[in-house]
């Protein structure tokens, strides 16, 4: 079956500080990857997809860049964070062939920056 | 531009109650919509996924069912239990994107025992 591994759990980072955060699918071979932003009382925000190494399709400009060195493997990064950034994120996969499939999500990173 | 509506915000039944959970949205050019819940701090599980063709999808205790038409989607829950306390998110996939999806805000659910 397939899993969704995302860490860490929670995150504090000071204002100005770098970011990582990586996500890893096991399972299932050339999913399309996702990156999502879920603030306080608002819906999700797709930030990022990928179908395939190397490819990274950016939903909104921002702070934030992500990248996929491994075709289960999909990371969120930034050099500098700002306060904005705070929120939850969550990694997410489906099947690459036909956009019917549904999502899968990780468990999230709660990220607070201070 | 595709807006996704749920209502109520927040919804609190005695256990053994069956509900409907609602979502509308705007745009009947859908691929699909989906059900998801989410526990507190938690990531997302999909529950259902009805494709535009589709009137209702089952799973379990859960029926969704699609109303394309009239730009809505329900979804009931029977014989609710405590553990059935979440939040439900209803999010579709416009017909001309093959990853973007509108997300509704969540109906929180809490189930009394």
């Amino acid at each position: 079956s397939q899993t969704i591994h995302q860490w860490p759990a929670t995150l504090v980072q000071p204002v100005g500080s770098p970011l990582s955060l990586e996500c890893t699918v096991e399972g299932t071979s050339n999913p399309n990857l996702y990156w999502y932003r879920q603030a306080a009382g608002r819906g999700l925000q797709l930030l990022f997809y990928s179908v395939g190494i190397g490819q990274i399709s950016s939903e909104v400009p921002q702070n934030l860049s992500a990248s996929r060195p491994q075709d289960r493997q999909f990371i969120l990064s930034s050099k500098k964070l700002l306060l904005s950034d705070s929120g939850f994120y969550l990694c997410a996969w489906s099947v690459r062939r036909g956009s019917d499939s549904p999502l899968h999500f990780g468990n999230g990173t709660r990220l607070t920056v201070t | 531009k595709q807006e996704v509506t749920q209502i109520p915000a927040a919804l609190s039944v005695p256990e053994g109650e069956n509900l409907v959970l609602n979502c509308s949205f705007t745009d009947s050019a859908i691929y699909n919509l989906q059900w998801f819940r989410q526990d507190p701090g938690k990531g997302l599980t999909s529950l259902l996924l009805i494709q535009s063709s589709q009137r209702e999808q089952t799973s379990g205790r859960l029926n969704a069912s699609l109303d394309k038409s009239s730009g809505r989607s329900t979804l009931y829950i029977a014989a609710s239990q405590p553990g059935d306390s979440a939040t439900y998110l209803c999010a579709v996939r416009p017909g001309d994107s093959n990853y973007q999806l509108i997300w509704g805000a969540g109906t929180k659910l809490i189930i009394k025992p």
